[in-house]
């Protein structure tokens, strides 16, 4: 299995606070993504990382802000958390861009109340 | 963008029923995926394909990309196979990032 681990794996927050969620990877791959994971929708991109410092934006990336200062790191932030954030999120791993196999963290479950 | 569909959305079968799980994609891609998660756990590659078929154990996984069209079949289906499987597409143009199906519930009973 692919060094992935993700902190907290639960959290339940209230509306208006923010909200840290680590990724950190063993494998040295230079692309890492942040997914949420809803009822009825598939996964969706929230933010991605091609490199230390260097970030992109996905299809659902309002309310949240990531940052990597590190290879192995990838935190995503919720500034000011809202319920329609309550979600399962994943972080993921590859080694290149387009064809490339994605390894998944086994996922966070944050709940906003 | 991608739109990528599966079928059944729920699919539920004795022991030992061959099993088949369906994706349509509506543009070229580079790469269809296949994954596994288990209720309330994590996602794992089952298969990566461009072309033709890979086979691992007794999962097969086909691909017609003239078709815009992947199977995922299980063969001796068993209750440990339970479990969402989703199909995911890396498309041939724009930013080549991943285009996920919502998924497919399979429940394979004794």
């Amino acid at each position: 299995d692919a060094g992935i681990t993700q902190s907290p794996r639960h959290k339940v927050t209230e509306t208006g606070t923010p909200v840290t969620l680590r990724c950190h990877q063993t494998e040295n791959h230079r692309y890492m993504y942040w997914y949420r994971q809803d009822p009825g929708h598939g996964l969706r991109l929230i933010h991605y990382s091609y490199g230390v410092k260097d970030t992109d934006k996905g299809e659902v990336s309002d309310g949240y802000s990531v940052s990597r200062s590190k290879t192995e790191d990838f935190l995503l932030t919720l500034e000011s958390a809202t319920s329609s954030q309550t979600s399962v999120y994943f972080c993921a791993i590859s080694e290149g861009q387009g064809p490339y196999e994605q390894y998944f963290g086994p996922g966070t479950r944050l709940t906003v109340t | 963008k991608n739109e990528v569909e599966q079928s059944p959305q729920n699919l539920t079968a004795q022991e030992g029923e061959f099993i088949t799980i369906n994706c349509s994609y509506s543009v070229g891609i580079s790469a269809l995926h296949w994954l596994q998660q288990h209720p309330g756990g994590g996602i794992v590659s089952l298969f990566m394909l461009s072309s033709g078929k890979k086979k691992h154990g007794r999962l097969i996984a086909t691909i017609n990309i003239q078709e815009k069209h992947s199977s995922l079949h299980i063969t001796a289906s068993h209750p440990r196979d339970s479990a969402v499987y989703i199909c995911a597409v890396t498309s041939n143009f724009g930013n080549e990032k991943l285009t996920f199906g919502t998924g497919t519930r399979l429940t394979i009973i004794p």
